[in-house]
């Protein structure tokens, strides 16, 4: 298995324009997380999904910030204006199940906002 | 509200020299304590899943251990290549939204030198 797959690994993008992330989970998890990693903050959920369907999104930090999960193989993190402030690293999971069991992550999608 | 603490901050050790992680957490119904590393650039990498009191797993020169309140991960003679930062997350029993998600701390960044 290729692992969590995320793209773009890096983004450079300028205020106020439309960002997308993306990610393709482990086949078979039916658990998909998003994260966003900052030194201030360290590793904050933003939300997640269960067989598609998002269950906790008391992290996204504001409306500007969306998510989507089409299929059980592809999810989206869309911030639209973007800001300097959302300059992070953006992580996406995946896991098998919720109890107990491990999430992995993908790469990471670095992203700056000047 | 739930809450994992990890301490040093920081750790330089000599190659050679064993030392201890620790990570304190307050949780409503621990359902599993887990153990990541990450390398600088990329995402977090998953060491170990502890599930009660008591329970210790190794893997390699890293051994974690589990009490009532923390967990210890024991470094036994690293090398240079044990250097990264050591994530502690929390998997709480909770209900509805809280179900699946990891609570993390900021991490303990070791650097291993010869």
């Amino acid at each position: 298995d290729a692992g969590v797959i995320q793209s773009p690994r890096h983004e450079v993008t300028e205020m106020g324009q439309e960002v997308t992330l993306r990610c393709k989970p482990i086949s078979g998890h039916d658990y998909l997380f998003w994260y966003r990693q900052t030194m201030m903050r360290g590793l904050e959920l933003l939300i997640y999904f269960n067989n598609n369907v998002p269950i906790d999104d008391s992290g996204m930090p504001e409306d500007r910030f969306s998510a989507k999960m089409p299929n059980a193989s592809f999810s989206t993190l869309k911030i639209q204006p973007s800001e300097p402030r959302d300059s992070a690293v953006y992580f996406c999971a995946s896991s098998f199940s919720s109890f107990g069991n491990e999430q992995f992550f993908g790469p990471g999608t670095r992203l700056t906002v000047l | 509200e739930d809450q994992v603490t990890q301490s040093p901050e920081a750790l330089r050790l000599q190659e050679g020299e064993s030392s201890s992680l620790n990570c304190s957490y307050t949780v409503s119904g621990l359902r599993g304590l887990f153990w990541y590393r990450q390398d600088p650039g990329k995402g977090p990498e998953f060491l170990f899943t502890l599930y009660s009191a008591g329970e210790e797993k190794e893997k390699e020169r890293l051994k974690a251990t589990l009490t009532k309140k923390e967990s210890f991960l024991h470094i036994t003679a690293p090398k240079p290549e044990d250097s990264a930062t050591y994530l502690c997350a929390v998997q709480a029993g909770g209900r509805g939204s809280t179900l699946g998600r990891l609570y993390f701390g900021r991490g303990t960044q070791l650097t291993v030198w010869p």
